[in-house]
């Protein structure tokens, strides 16, 4: 399962408070990504991490930020979460060291914002 | 940008008969991966099998087996002796060589019937 784990499983918050998801691996991949899933758009990138600080953005990154301050951990933050953020948001890693490889995934971590 | 295509919202089979769920996807590139994800009931995203755009030959998992028609940008993806297990979602992604933004189809549900 590319030992990778993500906190918490489940949460619910209201509009306008600031939200963060946790990413925790334990195989020292170099690349990591979060995801949103969505009915009918399949899973669309938020954000990437090459290195430790090193991140960038994806197709769907406005109104979230992420910190990567330690090789095993990737944190996503909604710093005003809003209703269309309800979505179920996935960690992954790639196996490679180019991060073209293949992308092994989290659990997932269903939000629900009211 | 690229897209990725799956014409297919719903699907069955009777147990231990042949689907075939259909990808297409959309790019300039020249090098690139295409992947077939799993999502059961679970939510956890299993990767099923993968395809490098240079290998002419097509990747083959157990029950698992693809037409990649590389001129067509088709990858279709063909499950043998269908297993009630196999119910899920299935996902058709795309990936260029050169960077890390992983593109997903809206997915296949598919069901095996007893």
């Amino acid at each position: 399962d590319a030992g990778i784990t993500q906190s918490p499983r489940h949460k619910v918050t209201e509009t306008g408070t600031p939200v963060t998801l946790r990413c925790h691996q334990t195989e020292n991949h170099r690349y990591m990504y979060w995801y949103r899933q969505d009915p009918g758009h399949g899973l669309r990138l938020i954000h990437y991490s090459y290195g430790v600080k090193d991140t960038d953005k994806g197709e769907v990154s406005d109104g979230y930020s992420v910190s990567r301050s330690k090789t095993e951990d990737f944190l996503l933050t909604l710093e005003s979460a809003t209703s269309s953020q309800t979505s179920v948001y996935f960690c992954a890693i790639s196996s490679g060291t180019s991060g073209t490889d293949t992308q092994y995934f989290g659990p997932g971590t269903r939000l629900t914002v009211l | 940008a690229q897209t990725v295509t799956q014409s297919q919202p719903e699907m069955s089979v009777q147990e231990a008969e042949t689907v075939t769920l259909s990808c297409t996807y959309d790019t300039s590139e020249n090098n690139y991966y295409l992947f077939w994800y799993k999502q059961p009931p679970s939510r956890q995203m299993i990767l099923v099998i993968r395809q490098e755009a240079y290998k002419q030959q097509n990747a083959t998992e157990n029950r698992f087996s693809v037409n990649f028609q590389k001129a067509a940008k088709s990858f279709s993806l063909k499950i043998s002796d269908s297993q009630l297990g196999d119910t899920a979602m299935y996902f058709c992604a795309f990936m260029n060589y050169n960077n890390n933004d992983m593109r997903f189809g809206a997915g296949t549900r598919l069901t095996v019937k007893p």
